[in-house]
Parts: C-alpha cells; structure tokens; sequence
C-alpha cells in the first residue's frame, strides 16, 4: 500500500498565482484533512471531508478550496497565493475518526510564496 | 478553537533515563485522545488512541494514560534513546470527526 501520497514535495509560488496541492489515498479512508503547519502554531485545520462529495471547513479556511469527488482524492486549491500562505501542507486521512482509529499522514508539500 | 496545552515545549534528556510529559484539554464532549510521533523531516506517524477514562496504552518502552475527566494524558518514555528524538504531538477529539493538535513537546535524547 502507498498510503497518502502528496504532491508536490515543494512549490515556490509568485503572489497571485493559483495551484492545486495533490492528495490520494489508497486505504478506502472516508475521512481525509489538509492541515498547515507553520512555526511554533502547530498543525491547523484548513478543510476536512467525511466522504466523497461532502466537504467542510477547519480552523484555516480562507484562500484555500477543496472538493472531493473521489474516496480516494482531496485536492487543496490556493486560489490567490499570498505571502502568508508560505508553510508546510498535511494530507491525512483515516477511517471516521470517531472510530478512535489514528490518521495516516502524507509526506508534506513545502510551499514558499514570493 | 480548543486549547491543547502540551508541556514542556522542550526537553532534553540524557539516554537511558525516562521521562514524561503532559497534554491537557477540555474535559466536556470527550470522544478520544490521540498521541503522534514526529520526527523531523518526516510525516506524524499515531503512536495511540485512548477513549477510556483511565485508559493505559502501551508500545515497547512507551506508553500513555489518560484522565477524561480532569483533561489530561501523560506519555511516558522509559530507558530513552537516541532513536526516540521526536517531536510528541496530542490531540483531541470531541466526536465531530476533527482532531485539535497540541503544539507538541519536543523530546531531545543526549548520547
């Protein structure tokens, strides 16, 4: 099994470009999260889904889009870049996390806007 | 947005001693608590995931309890060595299927 499989491992952005920031699973997890992890804060929720077709915001919503019409894929959008969205991205998933199951994570995407 | 407090932020600790730290959170609407290693230049890999009030979980020489009702886990090490220098991540969950992650303790074993 591959896991959560991330793409790009890095990314430097101007400010204003767009990008997708890939995310596929191979485990049939209903639940998948992008998360950002930024010094010092920790990791922060930007998006969650709970299977294909439902999606909802975290704890970081603005300037990211996601959509999951897959089981197997959550791509994150950056619609605008801007400086600060320069930070290390998360892909995780799991079985529902109210199953008391632990998340897989992927490998991380670093991302620098200029 | 919840508050997770994890402490120490840091620790440095020589090989061979044990040691622990603290995670603590909000006691009402509980569902599970989750503890994560994170080395660095690699992903979060979940060490444990406790529903239980006095729950015990243990992996090799590390194991974790967990008090619901005060809002409290501690993760223990024993015999630490190099190979256990991690960041210790915990988080949360209050049955709406989000995990809230603590800042982490940063765990740093001297040779």
């Amino acid at each position: 099994n591959a896991g959560v499989t991330q793409t790009p491992k890095f990314q430097v952005l101007k400010t204003g470009q767009s990008m997708t920031l890939q995310c596929a699973q191979d485990m049939n997890h209903e639940y998948m999260s992008w998360y950002r992890q930024d010094p010092g804060m920790g990791l922060r929720l930007i998006h969650y889904s709970v299977g294909a077709g439902i999606t909802d915001q975290g704890e970081v919503p603005n300037g990211y889009n996601v959509s999951r019409s897959t089981t197997e894929d959550f791509p994150l959008r950056l619609l605008s870049a801007a400086p600060s969205q320069t930070s290390v991205y998360f892909c995780a998933s799991s079985l529902l996390p109210a199953s008391g199951k632990g998340y897989t994570f992927g490998s991380g995407t670093r991302l620098t806007v200029v | 947005i919840l508050n997770v407090e994890q402490s120490p932020q840091s620790l440095h600790v020589q090989e061979g001693d044990s040691t622990n730290f603290t995670c603590s959170f909000p006691s009402s609407n509980f569902y599970a608590l989750h503890w994560y290693r994170w080395e660095t230049a690699k992903s979060p890999e979940a060490l444990f995931v406790m529903t239980l009030n006095g729950d015990e979980k243990k992996k090799g020489r590390i194991s974790a309890t967990l008090n619901t009702k005060e809002g409290y886990s501690y993760l223990y090490i024993k015999g630490s060595q190099p190979e256990d220098s991690a960041t210790y991540l915990c988080a949360p969950n209050f049955g709406n299927e989000k995990l809230t992650f603590g800042t982490g303790t940063r765990l740093t074993i001297i040779p």
